[in-house]
């Protein structure tokens, strides 16, 4: 596609509920990230994507949250029992994946989630 | 541990007037670093990056940054701000070894008529 994609743009749930939230990078692009925006403060690292590989977990801040990507393409993070603090906006960006550092990262419109 | 601190929460400047959005960052390396702007209702755009060739970066809508390592800053600059410059502006560093980003906690840009 033209560019990166999410879905939903808004979800609604209630605390203690499981939410899928959908990915969909540049083609071609191997690299994919996830981050999470809380009001007002800046992105945080969730979890980076080689391929289908998952080498950078550190961001994820429980064991509720999980990500999995499929054919170096669509990528899935799941919150599991959700929380009021889990509201924010989750963004997923993608980029070519050829370099160590300098890689443009490319942003999605983002899902706004907010858990009541 | 990387990081950047963005000095100022809110800046607001007049139609026409000059742009300065102030940006530290702190490395044991020579690092990444990039502005991204946030629009209202938008994604993440990226203005401009530093990936240690020319210490003066341009970028789009005019906007340009100066990396100073003696002052471990990269400020972002625009001589002349127009009102679509509204926005949410982050300083962001690349962490060592990975294209994981770090952000700045932002300025919020108004732009006064």
């Amino acid at each position: 596609g033209a560019g990166v994609s999410q879905s939903p743009s808004n979800k609604v749930t209630e605390k203690g509920k499981d939410v899928e939230l959908r990915c969909d990078p540049i083609s071609g692009h191997t690299a994919l990230y996830w981050y999470r925006q809380r009001l007002g403060q800046g992105l945080e690292f969730l979890i980076y994507f080689q391929g289908n590989s998952a080498p950078d977990k550190s961001g994820l801040p429980s064991d509720r949250f999980s990500a999995e990507r499929t054919g170096e393409s669509v990528s899935t993070l799941t919150i599991q029992r959700t929380q009021q603090e889990d509201s924010a906006v989750y963004l997923c960006a993608s980029s070519l994946g050829l370099s160590p550092m300098g890689d443009t990262q490319y942003f999605g419109p983002g899902t706004r989630l907010t858990v009541l | 541990a990387q990081s950047v601190t963005q000095l100022d929460s809110h800046v607001s400047v007049s139609e026409g007037t000059p742009v300065l959005l102030r940006c530290n960052y702190s490395s044991s390396y020579s690092p990444s670093l990039f502005w991204y702007v946030q629009h209202p209702n938008k994604g993440l755009q990226l203005l401009l990056k530093y990936t240690s060739a020319a210490t003066l970066v341009k970028g789009i809508n005019g906007f340009e940054a100066e990396f100073k390592k003696s002052e471990t800053s990269f400020h972002l600059t625009k001589p002349s701000a127009h009102m679509s410059d509204a926005a949410e502006y982050f300083c962001v560093v690349s962490a060592l070894g990975t294209d994981k980003l770090i952000f700045g906690t932002g300025t919020r840009l108004q732009v006064f008529p």
